[in-house]
């Protein structure tokens, strides 16, 4: 699985919008860029994957840069309840499926 | 509802026992996984499942064992030679193999303190 690396901490204002950026330079061409979340003392929380094009849904959307080295998650409009660490997660389609997490970004989100 | 769930949510033991975490999953997932998550931490995986009756470690399995007698149960045994058994336990799960572009769901977690 390819290593991300995350900035460790960020804050946002509320109503503005969160970018969250993560490098995965490692990637490879069948490998995903998957974000999740979680709040304190919960279970993770998917939020939007990717392999090339760009995606958005009801939560988020995910830019993937064109060389796949880096993407970055955006909240459009973030609230308090977006507070949460935000992980960033390459996984191998070819694997056991099995998600490799680092340390995460924690989002401030400031009122 | 579909849902993963975990039980407890806290669960104290005495050092030197075995303890037993419950996952009960009615997605009809193939695949389960347990990790461990230390204060501060990124989850770490300990044992996954990938089809019943089938279950291979993780990066930090020793001191744990698990069993997939049926498709939605995977139960974590923390026993006593897991030197630091005190933490923050997920259990998640996926589809198979046959359907990797897909997200898997977690548990809410059971909060282990070994005294």
């Amino acid at each position: 699985d390819a290593k991300t690396t995350q900035p460790t901490s960020m804050d946002c204002a509320e109503g503005r919008a969160a970018n969250l950026p993560c490098n995965h330079s490692t990637i490879s061409g069948n490998e995903y860029v998957y974000w999740y979340r979680q709040i304190h003392s919960q279970g993770p929380q998917y939020i939007i994957h990717g392999l090339k094009n760009n995606e958005t849904n009801e939560m988020a959307s995910l830019i993937i840069t064109e060389d796949r080295k880096s993407s970055t998650l955006i909240l459009p409009h973030a609230t308090l309840r977006d507070t949460a660490v935000y992980y960033c997660i390459v996984r191998d389609s070819s694997n056991t499926g099995k998600l490799i997490f680092g340390q995460g970004t924690t989002l401030q989100v400031k009122p | 509802d579909g849902g993963i769930t975990q039980s407890p949510k806290y669960l104290f033991r005495k050092e030197g026992q075995n303890v037993t975490l419950s996952c009960e999953q009615n997605l009809n997932h193939d695949a389960m996984y347990w990790y461990r998550q230390d204060p501060g931490q990124g989850l770490r995986l300990i044992y996954y499942s990938q089809i019943v009756n089938d279950f291979q470690k993780g990066d930090i399995a020793e001191g744990y064992s698990v069993s997939r007698e049926k498709k939605e149960s995977f139960p974590l045994t923390v026993t006593s030679a897991q030197k630091n058994p005190t933490a923050f336990y997920l259990c998640a799960s996926k589809q198979g193999e046959a359907s990797m572009n897909t997200e898997a769901f977690f548990g809410q977690g059971t909060r282990l303190t070994v005294v």
